[in-house]
Order: structure tokens, then C-alpha cells, then sequence
């Protein structure tokens, strides 16, 4: 079965400095891997995918995931936090091997950037 | 474009009662689904949708009902509300697409609170 697993409930980081979001999952096929932020009351924002290619994605207000085979892992970075990048981050994967456009969702981790 | 939208925003109910929550977008997606978010369990999917007159359940169906009669609009049904459904619930659509990398996009949400 398809699964996710984010194994932080909370990251803080100080403004400036690089962040990690980790996430690993486990698939049977293609892995078909997307980062989503919520902002407070707000719904989920695409943030980018992994879908088959580079190893290095790129998406939206400058973070980045690297896809990991061997470690089965898609961890969300970005070299410089801003407090505005405060926000819930869920890791989600394909849950059918990509038949369908179904996702399975992490459990998601707040991200805490001070000032 | 609007996007996906929801209503009502939030919505407090009695043990026993029915409502639908609404769901709309217009963006001409094939692939709609419901969403329920609780604490500490990220999004769990209900029900989901590939097409007009095309439903199936996801994880989490019982209690809930869906129908899809055009591609636009996608309700969701409380049969009779319990408590365990207070929850966050966020609809998402997107292109069918291939091998399941379509990036969804997601509602406001509802926030339902059954007492």
C-alpha cells in the first residue's frame, strides 16, 4: 500500500537560514510526489511535483525538493526563510501508482519561521 | 476564473441532521474529490469523481454520499451528522491527465461543527 510519512509535527527556523521539510514515502511503481502548503483558514496551495525526471524540483516562491530514490525520500527545502513562509507543508503521493488522481496526504509539519 | 469554490464556509449542525455541502469549479476538470482534514491526520479522502455520472468511494465514505451530475458541480451529502464528522472539508479538482500527475487544486474549505 501507498503511504507517506512526514516525521516532524513542528520545524523551527530563524529568517535567513535554510530550511528542511522531510517526507518519505513508500509506493509500488512510479512514485508521483506533490508538496502542498495551507496558510491559517485558507485551502491547500500547489507548491511543485515530482513526477519523473530531474532529481531537483523546482516550484513556487523559491522552494525546491530533492528526490531521493534510494533513501525514498522528497524533502521540500529553501536556502532562505522569510516569516511569511510560516504555514502547515504536506507531502502527498499518488496513492495508486498513478492510475488514478488520487493522494495520499502526510500528516503534514508546521513550519515556524522567527524573525 | 474562480477556481474551486465551497459553500458554505463554516456550518454547525445538530446530531441527526442532513445538509450538503457545495462544490463548484470552473476550470473544466474530468477529476473532483472530497477531502475531510482533521488534527493530526492530514486530508483524508471520501469520495471522488473521473467524470459526469462517475463516483467511487475514497478512505473515509461512510456517512457521506456524492453524486456527479455535471462536470462543474460536485455536493457532498451528510446523511445523518455525527460528531465524528466535525471537520475541515476541502473539495479539489484537476485534469485527469496521465499516470496521475495532475496537480489538484483546492477549495476554501468548509468548516463543519456537529454538536
Amino acid at each position: 500500500a501507498q503511504s507517506v510519512a512526514q516525521p516532524e509535527d513542528q520545524v523551527n527556523v530563524a529568517e535567513g537560514n535554510p530550511l528542511t521539510v522531510k517526507c518519505t514515502y513508500s509506493v509500488s511503481g512510479n512514485p508521483y510526489l506533490f508538496w502542498y502548503v495551507q496558510y491559517p483558514n485558507r485551502g491547500l496551495q500547489f507548491l511543485l511535483k515530482y513526477i519523473t525526471g530531474d532529481n531537483l524540483v523546482k516550484g513556487s516562491y523559491g522552494f525546491e525538493a530533492e528526490f531521493n530514490k534510494s533513501q525514498t525520500s522528497f524533502h521540500l527545502k529553501k536556502p532562505s526563510a522569510l516569516v511569511s513562509d510560516s504555514a502547515l507543508y504536506f507531502c502527498a503521493v499518488s496513492s495508486d501508482g498513478g492510475a488514478t488522481n488520487k493522494l495520499i496526504f502526510g500528516t503534514g509539519t508546521l513550519l515556524a519561521v522567527q524573525p | 476564473n474562480a477556481g474551486v469554490t465551497q459553500t458554505p464556509k463554516f456550518q454547525v449542525l445538530k446530531t441527526g441532521q442532513s445538509m450538503t455541502l457545495q462544490c463548484a469549479q470552473d476550470m473544466n476538470h474530468e477529476y473532483m474529490s472530497w477531502y475531510r482534514q482533521d488534527p493530526g491526520m492530514g486530508l483524508r479522502l471520501i469520495h471522488y469523481s473521473v467524470g459526469a455520472g462517475i463516483t467511487d468511494q475514497g478512505e473515509v465514505p461512510n456517512g457521506y454520499n456524492v453524486s456527479r451530475s455535471t462536470t462543474e458541480d460536485f455536493p457532498l451529502r451528510l446523511l445523518s451528522a455525527a460528531p465524528s464528522q466535525t471537520s475541515v472539508y476541502f473539495c479539489a479538482s484537476s485534469y485527469s491527465g496521465t499516470s496521475g500527475s495532475s496537480t489538484q487544486y483546492f477549495g476554501p474549505g468548509t468548516r463543519l461543527t456537529v454538536l
